[in-house]
């Protein structure tokens, strides 16, 4: 299976602030990556697929960068409704898995 | 709209089977470009792909080797839905289940298709506990 890593587990920013999640797999997965948004109580959504291509509807402000085995997502101006957990999951093979999440809370 | 409705009991008893369905309106189970998964999460596990079943000229499984011996998917195409079965349940199995639809979702820049899950069920809270 291909492991699915996260850095950090959580941060805390400003409204407004530019933040940006690593993601590393345990092997290449060229450009098989998407970005899941979790709000709590609520149900993972599609941010990004293949590594940098935006889910229709969501906003500019969400962008994905790299291939292989580092991913990078990145939200340039956040905003009060994007506190949440971040999961990366590779799509490449099956079993797809997806990373631990990563926490993004108001300072 | 594609739109995932999910069914099925919310307590379970050690040793029995956890039995979830997942009713797809506004797509086919049959797609020829989508395939039909099944997820779940808890504290302890994260998010934890479970497996999907998928048509193309005929029917197809993928499943986590963790559940591999435990676990089926099936489409059901008369009533267009698709069921998780999970056997010999512990409390270790105690989570919240969603189905999702894995896609094939189109890169203009890249002109590849990848594989995302973009529709998501509103989740089943299963614990097992006797």
């Amino acid at each position: 299976d291909i492991q699915m890593t996260q850095s950090p587990s959580s941060l805390s920013a400003s409204v407004g602030a530019r933040v940006s999640i690593t993601c590393r797999a345990s092997q290449s997965i060229t450009s098989y990556l998407n970005w899941y948004q979790q709000k709590p109580g609520k149900v993972p959504k599609l941010l990004i697929y293949g590594a940098s291509n935006l889910q229709s509807g969501v906003p500019s402000r969400f962008s994905g960068s790299g291939s292989g085995t580092d991913f990078t997502l990145t939200v340039s101006g956040l905003q009060p409704e994007d506190f949440a957990t971040y999961y990366c999951q590779q799509g490449y093979s099956a079993p797809f898995t997806f990373g631990p999440g990563t926490r993004v809370d108001i300072k | 709209q594609v739109q995932l409705q999910q069914s099925g009991p919310g307590l379970v008893k050690p040793s029995q089977t956890l039995s979830l369905t997942c009713a797809i309106s506004g797509d086919s189970v049959s797609s020829n470009s989508a395939a039909w998964n099944w997820i779940r999460q808890s504290p302890s596990r994260g998010l934890q792909w479970l497996g999907r079943t998928y048509y193309r000229s005929k029917w197809y499984n993928d499943y986590a080797v963790s559940v591999k011996s435990r676990i089926t998917i099936s489409p059901d195409t008369s009533k267009n839905h698709f069921s998780l079965q999970l056997n010999s349940v512990t409390p270790e199995d105690t989570a919240v289940y969603y189905c999702a639809r894995g896609n094939s979702l189109y890169s203009s820049s890249s002109n590849v298709y990848y594989y995302g899950m973009d529709v998501w069920g509103q989740g089943t809270a299963v614990t097992v506990s006797s």
